[in-house]
């Protein structure tokens, strides 16, 4: 298994510009979580997904944030228009249903110029 | 709005230390607490996770123990090594809601 895979690794954008984040979860894992790290403010829940459909969206900054799980396998977390504030390591996680423990990808640092 | 507290932020051990990692938490009504550790630049790695129903989890040499009432939980690392250096953090599952609330971490560094 090749686990929570997030695309790009590295992203560098100018300000306005739209960026998006990709993330494919582990096979059969039914929970899937975006989280944003800061110094700031660590770690903070922006959505999560059960089953594709959204359930908790609270953590979502402001309206130049969406996110979207057409799939099973696949989500993605859009910015726009970037501010250099949302300059962020952006994590996506995976989960079971019958299991609490998650899975991490390795993050995707986005740096807003 | 659950509130995760992790004390120290920082810690500096020679090797061979046991040591202990605080975690407190606002809200005693948690489904789970998990320890993860964070490699610099990367992603993050789970240690242990308590159901609300036990006490304590083992893996190695880490045991983590949780007391719902008193909303604290300590990572407990015997032996530590150098490899052992990392963020650790702490996060809360609450009833009802899958999702976790993080603790800013503990930055570990183990002396050689």
């Amino acid at each position: 298994d090749a686990g929570v895979i997030q695309s790009p690794r590295h992203e560098v954008t100018e300000m306005g510009q739209e960026v998006t984040l990709r993330c494919k979860p582990i096979s059969g894992h039914d929970y899937l979580f975006w989280y944003r790290q800061t110094m700031m403010r660590g770690l903070e829940l922006l959505i999560y997904f059960n089953n594709n459909v959204p359930i908790d969206d609270s953590g979502m900054p402001e309206d130049r944030f969406s996110a979207k799980m057409p799939n099973a396998s696949f989500s993605t977390l859009k910015i726009q228009p970037s501010e250099p504030r949302d300059s962020a390591v952006y994590f996506c996680a995976s989960s079971e249903a019958g299991d609490y423990g998650y899975t991490f990808g390795s993050g995707t640092r986005l740096t807003v110029v | 709005k659950q509130e995760v507290t992790q004390i120290p932020a920082a810690l500096s051990v020679p090797e061979g230390e046991n040591l202990v990692l605080n975690c407190s938490f606002t809200d005693s009504a948690i489904y789970n607490l998990q320890w993860f550790r964070q490699d610099p630049g990367k992603g993050l790695t789970s240690l242990l996770l308590i159901q609300s129903s036990q006490r304590e989890q083992t893996s190695g040499r880490l045991n983590a123990s949780l007391d719902k009432s008193s909303g604290r939980s300590t990572l407990y690392i015997a032996a530590s090594q150098p490899g052992d250096s990392a963020t650790y953090l702490c996060a809360v599952g609450d009833t009802g809601r899958r999702a976790l609330t993080f603790g800013s971490g503990t930055r570990l560094q183990v002396q050689p």
